[in-house]
C-alpha cells in the first residue's frame, strides 16, 4: 500500500525568505501528484499538480517537483508571506482512483 | 470554477442516531470521495464510487455506509453515530484533479 510521508511536520519562517516543503511516497507507480493548501477548519485547495511523466508545474511564487524513481516531491515557495501560512498537503494517486494523502506540513510566515 | 458542496458546515447529533451527510457537485465527475480527517491521522478514505450506483470501500468502512444514486450527488451514511465518528468529514470529486468541498464537523454526543 502506499505510503505518503511530509516532513517536517511544523515549519515557522520570517516573511521574505524562500522555502521548500517535502514529500516522499513509497510505491513510484503514480499516476500524478498533487499538492494543497488547508487552511484552518476548511477543505483542501488544489495548488498544482504534477502528471507522471512531467518533472515540474509552476503557479506564480510555487514550484512542484516530481522525481517518481526516488518517490520524492518538494514544493518551493518563494519569497513568503503571512498569507502563505496553513497546511500544505501532498497527494499521490495511483493508476487506480485512490488517492493517498500525507499528514502535513503546518506552515507559519512570521510577520 | 468546479464547485463541490457539503450540506452543512457544523453538525451535532447524539450516539445512536443516524447521520447523513450529502455532498454535491457540479463538474459531471464520475469519482467521488469520503474521508475524514482527524489530528495527526491526516486524511483517511471512507469510501469512493466512480460511477452511479458504484461504491468501493476505502481504508476505514467501519460503521459507514454510502449512496449515489445520482452522478452529481454522494451521500455518506452513519447508521448509528458513535462517539468516534467525531471528526471533519470532506467530500471530494475529480476526474484528473481532486476538487474538495469545505467540509462538515460532525460533533457525536
Amino acid at each position: 500500500k502506499q505510503e505518503v510521508t511530509q516532513i517536517p511536520a511544523a515549519l515557522s519562517v520570517p516573511e521574505g525568505e524562500n522555502l521548500v516543503l517535502n514529500c516522499s511516497f513509497t510505491d513510484s507507480a503514480i499516476y500524478n501528484l498533487q499538492w494543497f493548501r488547508q487552511d484552518p477548519g476548511k477543505g483542501l485547495t488544489s495548488l498544482l499538480l504534477i502528471q507522471s511523466s512531467q518533472r515540474e508545474q509552476t503557479s506564480g511564487r510555487l514550484n512542484a517537483s516530481l522525481d517518481k524513481s526516488s518517490g520524492r516531491s518538494t514544493l518551493y515557495i518563494a519569497a513568503s508571506q503571512p498569507g502563505d501560512s496553513a497546511t500544505y498537503l501532498c497527494a499521490v494517486k495511483d493508476t487506480g482512483n485512490q488517492f493517498y494523502f500525507g499528514t502535513g506540513t503546518s506552515l507559519t510566515v512570521i510577520p | 470554477d468546479v464547485k463541490v458542496t457539503q450540506s452543512s458546515r457544523y453538525l451535532v447529533k447524539r450516539t445512536g442516531e443516524k447521520v447523513f451527510l450529502e455532498c454535491v457537485q457540479d463538474m459531471d465527475h464520475e469519482n467521488m470521495f469520503w474521508y475524514r480527517q482527524d489530528p495527526g491521522l491526516g486524511l483517511r478514505l471512507i469510501y469512493f464510487s466512480y460511477d452511479v450506483k458504484m461504491k468501493e470501500k476505502g481504508d476505514i468502512p467501519e460503521g459507514y455506509s454510502v449512496s449515489r444514486e445520482k452522478k452529481e450527488r454522494f451521500s455518506l451514511i452513519l447508521e448509528s453515530a458513535s462517539t468516534n465518528q467525531t471528526s471533519m468529514y470532506l467530500c471530494a470529486s475529480s476526474r484528473v484533479t481532486q476538487y474538495f468541498g469545505p467540509g462538515t464537523r460532525l460533533t457525536v454526543l
